[in-house]
Protein backbone atom coordinates (compact mmCIF):
# COMPACT_ATOMS: atom_id res chain seq x y z
CA UNK A 1 0.00 0.00 0.00
CA UNK A 2 1.66 3.27 -1.16
CA UNK A 3 -0.63 5.66 0.88
CA UNK A 4 -2.39 6.90 -2.24
CA UNK A 5 -6.10 8.43 -2.09
CA UNK A 6 -8.22 9.62 -4.38
CA UNK A 7 -11.19 11.64 -4.06
CA UNK A 8 -13.83 11.57 -4.98
CA UNK A 9 -13.99 8.23 -5.68
CA UNK A 10 -17.13 8.39 -7.93
CA UNK A 11 -18.60 11.49 -9.53
CA UNK A 12 -21.54 12.44 -11.95
CA UNK A 13 -21.86 15.71 -13.47
CA UNK A 14 -23.08 17.75 -16.59
CA UNK A 15 -21.58 19.20 -19.26
CA UNK A 16 -19.70 22.46 -19.10
CA UNK A 17 -19.25 22.62 -15.29
CA UNK A 18 -15.56 22.65 -13.88
CA UNK A 19 -14.54 19.26 -12.03
CA UNK A 20 -11.74 18.66 -9.41
CA UNK A 21 -10.40 15.33 -8.50
CA UNK A 22 -8.01 14.90 -6.21
CA UNK A 23 -5.26 12.70 -5.31
CA UNK A 24 -3.14 12.42 -1.76
CA UNK A 25 -0.29 10.98 -0.62
CA UNK A 26 1.61 10.32 2.53
CA UNK A 27 4.44 9.46 1.45
CA UNK A 28 6.10 11.96 0.25
CA UNK A 29 7.25 10.93 -3.20
CA UNK A 30 8.55 13.74 -5.60
CA UNK A 31 6.38 12.63 -9.05
CA UNK A 32 2.99 11.81 -9.00
CA UNK A 33 0.97 11.29 -12.46
CA UNK A 34 -2.96 11.76 -13.46
CA UNK A 35 -4.28 8.92 -16.33
CA UNK A 36 -7.48 8.32 -17.97
CA UNK A 37 -8.53 4.73 -18.68
CA UNK A 38 -10.71 4.18 -21.41
CA UNK A 39 -11.71 0.38 -22.77
CA UNK A 40 -9.47 -0.54 -25.81
CA UNK A 41 -7.01 2.31 -24.97
CA UNK A 42 -5.27 0.75 -21.56
CA UNK A 43 -4.37 3.93 -19.30
CA UNK A 44 -3.09 7.23 -20.71
CA UNK A 45 -1.15 10.34 -19.01
CA UNK A 46 -2.91 13.09 -18.82
CA UNK A 47 -0.57 15.18 -16.46
CA UNK A 48 2.01 14.77 -14.52
CA UNK A 49 4.26 15.86 -11.40
CA UNK A 50 8.23 16.01 -10.65
CA UNK A 51 7.52 18.72 -7.65
CA UNK A 52 5.75 21.00 -6.04
CA UNK A 53 4.37 23.79 -8.76
CA UNK A 54 6.46 21.33 -11.31
CA UNK A 55 4.26 19.88 -13.84
CA UNK A 56 3.82 18.62 -17.20
CA UNK A 57 1.96 17.72 -20.31
CA UNK A 58 0.91 13.95 -20.59
CA UNK A 59 -0.41 12.16 -24.06
CA UNK A 60 -4.06 13.41 -23.43
CA UNK A 61 -4.00 17.12 -21.37
CA UNK A 62 -6.21 18.73 -23.66
CA UNK A 63 -9.22 20.29 -21.29
CA UNK A 64 -6.85 19.45 -18.34
CA UNK A 65 -5.17 21.63 -16.22
CA UNK A 66 -2.80 20.52 -13.21
CA UNK A 67 -2.02 22.19 -9.71
CA UNK A 68 0.23 20.79 -7.26
CA UNK A 69 0.68 23.58 -3.86
CA UNK A 70 2.23 20.65 -1.45
CA UNK A 71 4.07 17.72 -2.29
CA UNK A 72 1.42 15.42 -0.66
CA UNK A 73 -1.49 16.92 -3.11
CA UNK A 74 -1.90 17.00 -6.89
CA UNK A 75 -5.31 18.23 -8.06
CA UNK A 76 -6.59 17.29 -11.67
CA UNK A 77 -8.89 19.71 -12.87
CA UNK A 78 -11.63 19.83 -15.50
CA UNK A 79 -12.52 23.50 -16.24
CA UNK A 80 -15.51 23.12 -18.35
CA UNK A 81 -16.63 19.03 -18.36
CA UNK A 82 -17.10 17.19 -21.67
CA UNK A 83 -18.54 14.10 -22.44
CA UNK A 84 -15.46 12.84 -23.59
CA UNK A 85 -14.22 13.31 -20.41
CA UNK A 86 -16.16 10.18 -18.83
CA UNK A 87 -13.83 8.23 -17.52
CA UNK A 88 -12.06 6.41 -14.40
CA UNK A 89 -9.20 8.68 -13.81
CA UNK A 90 -6.24 7.42 -12.03
CA UNK A 91 -3.62 9.01 -9.21
CA UNK A 92 0.22 7.44 -9.74
CA UNK A 93 3.39 7.89 -7.54
CA UNK A 94 6.63 6.70 -8.71
CA UNK A 95 8.79 5.31 -6.00
CA UNK A 96 11.38 5.53 -6.79
CA UNK A 97 11.37 3.47 -10.29
CA UNK A 98 8.44 1.61 -10.01
CA UNK A 99 4.77 3.48 -10.26
CA UNK A 100 1.67 3.04 -7.56
CA UNK A 101 -1.85 3.07 -8.68
CA UNK A 102 -4.28 5.05 -6.50
CA UNK A 103 -8.28 3.54 -6.54
CA UNK A 104 -9.50 5.78 -9.12
CA UNK A 105 -12.24 8.04 -9.60
CA UNK A 106 -15.11 7.65 -11.55
CA UNK A 107 -16.43 10.05 -13.33
CA UNK A 108 -19.73 10.54 -15.82
CA UNK A 109 -20.30 13.41 -17.57
CA UNK A 110 -23.67 14.08 -18.80
CA UNK B 1 10.87 6.43 -28.05
CA UNK B 2 9.38 3.17 -26.26
CA UNK B 3 6.18 1.64 -26.48
CA UNK B 4 4.70 -1.57 -26.03
CA UNK B 5 2.02 -3.92 -27.75
CA UNK B 6 0.05 -6.73 -26.41
CA UNK B 7 -0.15 -9.04 -28.89
CA UNK B 8 -4.44 -10.31 -27.62
CA UNK B 9 -6.63 -8.30 -26.28
CA UNK B 10 -8.73 -11.17 -24.66
CA UNK B 11 -7.27 -14.54 -23.60
CA UNK B 12 -9.91 -17.53 -22.27
CA UNK B 13 -8.38 -20.37 -20.62
CA UNK B 14 -9.58 -23.16 -18.49
CA UNK B 15 -9.02 -23.50 -14.95
CA UNK B 16 -5.73 -25.18 -14.60
CA UNK B 17 -3.98 -24.88 -17.68
CA UNK B 18 -0.96 -22.32 -18.56
CA UNK B 19 -1.48 -18.86 -18.93
CA UNK B 20 0.88 -17.33 -21.39
CA UNK B 21 -0.33 -13.42 -22.27
CA UNK B 22 2.01 -12.20 -24.62
CA UNK B 23 4.19 -8.49 -24.33
CA UNK B 24 6.55 -6.78 -27.21
CA UNK B 25 8.21 -3.75 -26.62
CA UNK B 26 10.32 -1.09 -28.47
CA UNK B 27 13.12 0.48 -27.26
CA UNK B 28 16.34 2.10 -27.95
CA UNK B 29 18.01 0.97 -24.78
CA UNK B 30 17.50 -2.39 -22.60
CA UNK B 31 14.82 -1.02 -20.49
CA UNK B 32 12.71 -1.73 -17.29
CA UNK B 33 9.67 -3.31 -17.74
CA UNK B 34 6.25 -4.02 -15.85
CA UNK B 35 3.37 -6.47 -15.78
CA UNK B 36 0.60 -4.83 -13.79
CA UNK B 37 -2.72 -6.56 -12.56
CA UNK B 38 -6.15 -4.84 -12.55
CA UNK B 39 -9.11 -6.90 -10.95
CA UNK B 40 -13.06 -5.53 -11.97
CA UNK B 41 -13.66 -2.40 -10.67
CA UNK B 42 -9.99 -2.01 -9.01
CA UNK B 43 -6.84 -0.24 -8.89
CA UNK B 44 -3.40 -1.27 -10.86
CA UNK B 45 -1.27 -3.37 -8.38
CA UNK B 46 2.02 -4.64 -9.21
CA UNK B 47 2.14 -8.06 -10.76
CA UNK B 48 6.23 -8.17 -11.29
CA UNK B 49 9.56 -6.13 -12.62
CA UNK B 50 12.00 -6.51 -14.99
CA UNK B 51 15.01 -4.15 -14.12
CA UNK B 52 18.29 -6.34 -15.30
CA UNK B 53 18.68 -7.88 -12.63
CA UNK B 54 17.60 -11.45 -13.84
CA UNK B 55 15.95 -12.01 -16.96
CA UNK B 56 13.33 -14.54 -15.16
CA UNK B 57 11.10 -12.52 -12.74
CA UNK B 58 8.78 -14.11 -10.38
CA UNK B 59 5.84 -11.98 -9.23
CA UNK B 60 2.88 -12.45 -7.13
CA UNK B 61 0.48 -15.22 -7.08
CA UNK B 62 2.73 -17.10 -9.26
CA UNK B 63 3.25 -15.07 -12.50
CA UNK B 64 6.16 -15.43 -13.70
CA UNK B 65 8.19 -13.14 -16.92
CA UNK B 66 10.49 -13.57 -19.12
CA UNK B 67 12.89 -10.75 -20.51
CA UNK B 68 14.02 -11.72 -24.15
CA UNK B 69 16.03 -9.01 -25.77
CA UNK B 70 15.96 -10.60 -28.97
CA UNK B 71 13.11 -10.98 -29.55
CA UNK B 72 12.01 -8.21 -27.63
CA UNK B 73 9.31 -9.92 -25.45
CA UNK B 74 8.54 -9.65 -22.01
CA UNK B 75 5.47 -12.29 -22.01
CA UNK B 76 3.78 -13.39 -18.68
CA UNK B 77 3.15 -16.96 -17.89
CA UNK B 78 1.95 -18.70 -15.14
CA UNK B 79 1.91 -22.82 -14.69
CA UNK B 80 -1.82 -23.16 -13.63
CA UNK B 81 -4.41 -20.50 -13.81
CA UNK B 82 -7.39 -20.18 -11.16
CA UNK B 83 -10.32 -18.72 -11.22
CA UNK B 84 -9.32 -15.36 -9.43
CA UNK B 85 -6.57 -14.68 -12.58
CA UNK B 86 -9.44 -13.48 -14.29
CA UNK B 87 -8.35 -9.27 -14.77
CA UNK B 88 -7.20 -7.30 -16.94
CA UNK B 89 -3.20 -7.38 -17.40
CA UNK B 90 -0.95 -4.35 -17.89
CA UNK B 91 2.14 -4.47 -19.71
CA UNK B 92 4.49 -1.03 -19.07
CA UNK B 93 7.64 -0.06 -20.51
CA UNK B 94 8.91 3.75 -18.52
CA UNK B 95 10.84 5.81 -20.84
CA UNK B 96 14.35 7.95 -19.85
CA UNK B 97 12.43 10.81 -19.08
CA UNK B 98 9.42 10.84 -16.77
CA UNK B 99 6.87 8.91 -18.42
CA UNK B 100 5.30 5.27 -18.37
CA UNK B 101 3.88 3.64 -21.96
CA UNK B 102 1.25 1.46 -21.55
CA UNK B 103 -0.14 -1.49 -23.31
CA UNK B 104 -3.51 -1.37 -24.19
CA UNK B 105 -4.29 -4.39 -22.25
CA UNK B 106 -4.96 -8.26 -22.24
CA UNK B 107 -8.65 -9.32 -20.49
CA UNK B 108 -8.02 -12.63 -19.01
CA UNK B 109 -10.96 -15.24 -18.99
CA UNK B 110 -10.75 -18.25 -16.88
CA UNK B 111 -13.17 -20.90 -17.32
CA UNK B 112 -14.64 -23.24 -14.52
Amino acid sequence: DAGITQSPRHKVTETGTPVTLRCHQTENHRYMYWYRQDPGHGLRLIHYSYGVKDTDKGEVSDGYSVSRSKTEDFLLTLESATSSQTSVYFCAIRAPDTQYFGPGTRLTVL
Amino acid sequence: AQSVTQLDSHVSVSEGTPVLLRCNYSSSYSPSLFWYVQHPNKGLQLLLKYTSAATLVKGINGFEAEFKKSETSFHLTKPSAHMSDAAEYFCVVPDTGNQFYFGTGTSLTVIP
